[in-house]
């Protein structure tokens, strides 16, 4: 397994800035993965995150909105820009071990824009 | 693109009895079925996985089963205890690195167990 870690772990931020999370691998790993899970909701994946190369947006997310960087094979962070109240959700990163299918999760960093 | 259901929504069950959740998925190239735990306030917990070569697994008060012809798989979970109380969801992934590794989840059970 991996013990993955995210900052911040909870924030309230306003509408219209914008929010960078961190998320930290013990390992290197190849894949990460983010995702955004609404109050009382399952997981939709944001994105797909390969070290060297753009990351991969599922339908309904852009770039534009939801930056992503992979500068190594141990770190990545997320950034929700232009911030509305329907931003807040809890955002998840993940990374792909072993035969890089199974995923294992971080704590997530809870969002509240107001 | 995959779809996988899951029932029940929520599920209550008294100590020590069992509790079964099922999903169903549509995309037959799907072969790595993980299952996660979500307590409040904390992210997804692997707490078992099965692959389309296995029709059942299981870890102690755990286990999997995997019917590939009908698309679906369950969730065992014996001799229920309150730490048992939390979301559990199923996914469903084409695995490999050509098709992404992506993970499609289910809604999700929020399971209560009950002294």
């Amino acid at each position: 397994s991996a013990v993955i870690s995210q900052k911040p772990s909870r924030d309230i931020c306003q509408r219209g800035t914008s929010l960078t999370i961190q998320c930290q691998v013990d390992s290197q790993v190849t894949m990460m993965f983010w995702y955004r899970q609404q109050p009382g909701q399952s997981l939709t994946l944001i994105a797909t995150a390969n070290q060297g190369s753009e990351a991969t947006y599922e339908s309904g997310f852009v770039i534009d909105k939801f930056p992503i960087s992979r500068p190594n094979l141990t770190f990545s962070t997320l950034t929700v820009s232009n911030m509305s109240p329907e931003d807040s959700s809890i955002y998840l990163c993940s990374a792909g071990l072993g035969r890089a299918d199974t995923q294992y999760f971080g704590p997530g960093t809870r969002l509240t824009v107001l | 693109g995959e779809n996988v259901e899951q029932h029940p929504s929520t599920l209550s069950v008294q100590e020590g009895d069992s509790a079964v959740i099922k999903c169903t998925y549509s995309d037959s190239a799907s072969n790595y079925f993980p299952w996660y735990k979500q307590e409040l306030g904390k992210g997804p917990q692997l707490i078992i996985d099965i692959r389309s070569n296995v029709g059942e697994k299981k870890d102690q008060r755990i286990a999997v089963t995997l019917n590939k012809t009908a698309k679906h798989f369950s969730l065992h979970i014996t001799e229920t205890q309150p730490e048992d109380s939390a979301v559990y969801f199923c996914a469903a992934s084409p695995g490999g690195r050509a098709a992404g590794n992506k993970l499609t989840f289910g809604g999700g059970t929020r399971v209560l167990v009950k002294p």
